[in-house]
């Protein structure tokens, strides 16, 4: 167990549909990270939240959007849903504010289903 | 721009064989910071080891070894002595000390089956 929990694990929704996806980081963990594992794109880097502010951001749609919480917590919000957007949703934390390239440690993930 | 390169998409072999998994990846930066991460049939994403670009000592773990050569660009992973247990995707990663932010670029990850 990594520490780091993600809600729900599983989430089966419909083209057009909005879904948040929630993630908190390791106990004192200050940066958080999303990515998008796919059959045919891999894992892919979506963005990078470091203590509420926006550190870097990946191959990242337009129609999804992230943020972090004073709490640390993040949210990733994904709208206008296509099949495409089926995959599996990482969540990543990582602690050391004066060691930017951490070891990031990963959720159980949120598998996305989209019908 | 940063690339990983896991040639080997699926490897199988009969427990107790070893199995070697290469990695081989491509970098402008010369800090850098290089990963493997399992992923059981489970789902999970789990950390296996960090290495430095400057640190190039070889480093063992149990059953685990990583062989990091620079002058080759290449990362390498090997189980010794294979067990069911060890059946899983295995992703190598890496992170640039100049970019922003610490995004991490995957390989596609290698598939290892082992069988009893």
């Amino acid at each position: 167990d990594s520490g780091v929990t993600q809600t729900p694990k599983h989430l089966i929704t419909a083209t057009g549909q909005r879904v948040t996806l929630r993630c908190s980081p390791r106990s004192g963990d200050l940066s958080v990270y999303w990515y998008q594992q796919s059959l045919d794109q891999g894992l892919q880097f979506l963005i990078h939240y470091y203590n509420g502010e926006e550190r870097a951001k990946g191959n990242i749609l337009e129609r999804f959007s992230a943020q972090q919480f004073p709490d640390l917590h993040s949210e990733l919000n994904l709208s206008s849903l296509e099949l495409g957007d089926s995959a599996l949703y990482f969540c990543a934390s990582s602690f050391k504010p004066g060691l930017d390239k951490d070891t990031q440690y990963f959720g159980p993930g949120t598998r996305l289903t989209v019908l | 721009a940063q690339k990983v390169t896991q040639a080997q998409t699926e490897i199988s072999v009969v427990e107790k064989e070893d199995v070697t998994l290469d990695c081989v990846y491509e970098t402008r930066d010369t800090t850098y910071y290089l990963f493997w991460y399992k992923q059981p049939p489970s789902g999970e994403l789990v950390f296996l080891i960090r290495r430095n670009s400057f640190d190039e000592q070889n480093e063992i773990s149990g059953r685990y070894s990583w062989n990091f050569q620079k002058s080759t660009s290449s990362f390498n992973f090997t189980i010794t002595a294979s067990q069911v247990v060890d059946s899983a995707v295995y992703f190598c990663a890496l992170s640039e000390a100049r970019a922003a932010g610490n995004k991490l670029t995957f390989g596609g990850g290698t598939r290892v089956l082992v069988k009893p």
